[in-house]
């Protein structure tokens, strides 16, 4: 099966720019979503179709995806920021939806 | 604004069966024309995808590790989505959240019941 391997935390200070990456064997030639999920909350869908945004995400949240690795770029990080992003993407060798581990953000 | 409202978890015995449901409403959302899908996380953990359903009801598709024990599926008439949990084991203990499903991508979720599997 398919699997997504994203680091499990990353570090940024306020006003930085963070990037958490999401790698699968030809992840580029698929179609990369990313996700936000604060504690005790649902997930909220940030970048879809490998960099677009939904609307009410703001634009500081981008994506971008090639070869071996997709990533998820955060520019002028906020305290709000904190939180576990996932990746997700459709395998349709086994119609099966995956999910990276989640990785989580740590603004200092 | 679409709403997704899960129920039916709780406290079942390992082997044991438990059904949820998620009722969809929202204006200008027309449940029938969306996939639906069950996503789970357990504790401290990240997220899993458990199974989807075709917006007919007539494709069903599951995880490796559910297949054979949980069944998906829908109610058109009503806007609501099932899982049905058999044969459940400590390891099906999370939070289920249903989502629906735009070809590729989870829109809108719910917040989530949660199941807990333990004697």
């Amino acid at each position: 099966s398919y699997v997504l391997t994203q680091p499990p935390s990353v570090s940024v200070a306020p006003g930085q720019t963070a990037r958490i990456t999401c790698g699968g064997n030809n992840i580029g030639s698929k179609t990369v979503h990313w996700y936000q999920q604060k504690p005790g909350q649902a997930p909220v869908l940030v970048v879809y179709d490998d960099s677009d945004r939904p609307s009410g995400i703001p634009e500081r949240f981008s994506g971008s995806n090639s070869e071996n690795t997709a990533t998820l770029t955060i520019s002028r990080v906020e305290a709000g920021d904190e939180a576990d992003y996932y990746c997700q993407v459709w395998d349709s060798s086994s119609d099966h939806v995956v999910f990276g581990g989640g990785t989580k953000l740590t603004v200092l | 604004e679409v709403q997704l409202l899960e129920s039916g978890g709780g406290l079942v015995q390992p082997g044991g069966s438990l059904g949820l449901s998620c009722a969809a409403s929202g204006f200008g959302f027309t449940f029938s024309n969306h996939a639906m899908s069950w996503v789970r996380q357990a504790p401290g953990k990240g997220l899993e995808w458990v199974s989807a359903i075709s917006g007919s009801g007539d494709s069903t598709y599951y995880a490796d590790s559910v297949k054979g024990r949980f069944t998906i599926s829908r109610d058109n008439s009503k806007n609501t989505l099932y899982l049905q949990l058999n044969s459940l084991r400590a390891e099906d203990t999370a939070v289920y959240y249903c989502a629906n499903y735009v070809p590729g991508h989870f829109v809108y979720w719910g917040q989530g019941t949660l199941v807990s599997v333990s004697s």
